[in-house]
């Protein structure tokens, strides 16, 4: 069953520094999805990306994150300077998209980021 | 403000044994509403998504209900097992095309004990 998948599984790194988040999204989706979970909160939505440009993002979402589509599989996530308070799970998502239906996400199995 | 709540905030049951779990949202537009599973450490897997004209939905040994009257809605899990523990996330979608806006809970976390 096609699944989608994220690089690395934990990333740890300095404040200041930055970070390059890795998914491949599954193969035949259109939509693809930034969320975190920092520890104990609910999971929140970053930024979504449809047709090669960002559809809509959060507050969350500033200036320090860009989402990128460098190929066609790849989607990323860049922090550009990393803040103690992006430690978190970050989830990436896909989803078809075609219609209220069948707009279900897939989720990866997240990436625990570390700042220290 | 577009809000999800659920409850318990915690459950501990027996194998076996049934338990439900509730969702109440004050979230407009309303565009449907899911259930997920999230395993600790791992990413939510979606168990069922209703629309506003339907009630209820199963799937396995998983039945949803929605009323889009009062805003509320449940999740029934019947003979539980090991595996079912997990905390589940009852997610609002808000608005349609491209300005859809997902409304997180913050889970119910089940323990099944043997």
């Amino acid at each position: 069953e096609p699944e989608v998948t994220q690089t690395p599984s934990h990333q740890v790194t300095q404040m200041g520094q930055e970070v390059i988040l890795r998914c491949v999204p599954i193969s035949n989706h259109l939509y693809f999805y930034w969320y975190r979970q920092i520890l104990g909160q609910k999971v929140e939505f970053l930024v979504s990306f449809y047709n090669n440009e960002i559809s809509e993002k959060s507050e969350i979402f500033d200036d320090q994150f860009s989402v990128e589509r460098p190929d066609g599989s790849n989607f990323t996530l860049k922090i550009r300077s990393t803040k103690l308070e992006d430690s978190a799970m970050y989830f990436c998502a896909s989803s078809s998209g075609t219609s209220v239906f069948s707009e279900t996400q897939y989720f990866g199995p997240g990436t625990r980021l570390l700042v220290l | 403000k577009n809000q999800v709540e659920q409850s318990p905030q915690s459950l501990i049951i027996l194998e076996g044994k049934n338990c439900t779990l509730q969702c109440n949202y004050t979230v407009s537009p309303f565009s449907n509403l899911r259930w997920y599973k999230q395993d600790t450490g791992r990413g939510p897997v979606s168990l069922t998504i209703m629309t506003f004209s339907e009630n209820t939905k199963s799937n396995g040994r998983y039945t949803a209900t929605l009323d889009a009257d009062t805003k509320q809605s449940s999740l029934h899990i019947t003979a539980s097992q090991l595996s079912d523990s997990a905390s589940y996330i009852c997610v609002v979608t808000s608005g349609a095309g491209n300005n859809r806006k997902l409304i997180w809970g913050l889970g119910t976390s089940l323990a099944v004990n043997p």
